[in-house]
């Protein structure tokens, strides 16, 4: 149980293009995910949390303008990249916390997306 | 100061060996604390689950946390080659934001 799932898990791009990943719950339901990005050999830095049927909540430093992130289902949460740049090229990870069960405080991430921008 | 430090190692010990990973915090208020294992180019996954003070076991694998001293531990027994990973501590303080440590490289030598 507790799958999360992302599409695509790679993607290169050319620089102006911009890019969707999808993140979804296969077998629960989540009020609440989460978007994350990688660079290589550092820790996980959230960018923004999503709440299915609001506006997502942007960290600080994070364009809100440039990272588009669509919540509209119990399952379904999307992060677009518009206009990407190189320095836009990171491991992109998503997370959703399950609203079925008592442990709400728990997270479960998805496999990756690993972007190339050209 | 980091709300988490974790040394990011790398760490390497041979098969069987014991393994113990750890992260300090400067929050008083965390109270969930876990674990995550990560393998290169994938996403972290849940390992162990800790609330408040104490050891949780699961199998190989036992969590502690010491809120007096602000400090977590992951002990892996009988390390195997599969182990080797990126480890990931992570707390929060309720059902919120995670916060994560940098993650301790392990690698385990057959």
């Amino acid at each position: 149980g507790a799958v999360v799932s992302q599409h695509p898990s790679w993607v290169i791009c050319k620089s102006g293009t911009s890019v969707k990943i999808e993140c979804r719950s296969l077998d629960f339901q989540a009020t609440t995910m989460f978007w994350y990005r990688q660079f290589p050999k550092q820790s996980l830095m959230l960018m923004a949390t999503s709440n299915e049927g609001s506006k997502a909540t942007y960290e600080q430093g994070v364009e809100k303008d440039k990272f588009l992130i669509n919540h509209a289902s119990l399952t379904l949460s999307t992060l677009t990249v518009t206009s990407a740049h190189p320095e836009d090229s990171s491991f992109y990870i998503c997370s959703a916390r399950d609203t079925g069960t008592l442990r709400t405080d728990t997270q479960y991430f998805g496999p990756g997306t690993r972007l190339t921008v050209l | 100061q980091k709300e988490v430090e974790q040394d990011p190692g790398p760490l390497s010990v041979p098969e069987g060996a014991i393994v113990s990973l750890n992260c300090t915090y400067s929050n008083s208020a965390f109270q969930y604390f876990m674990w995550y294992r990560q393998y290169s180019r994938k996403g972290p996954e849940l390992l162990m689950y800790t609330y408040s003070s104490g050891n949780k076991e699961d199998g190989r694998f036992t969590a502690q946390v010491d809120k007096s001293s602000k400090y977590i531990s992951l002990f892996i027994r009988d390390s195997q080659p599969s182990d080797s990973a990126t480890y990931l501590c992570a707390m929060q303080t309720g059902a919120n934001n995670l916060f994560f440590g940098t993650g301790t490289r392990l690698t385990v030598i057959p």
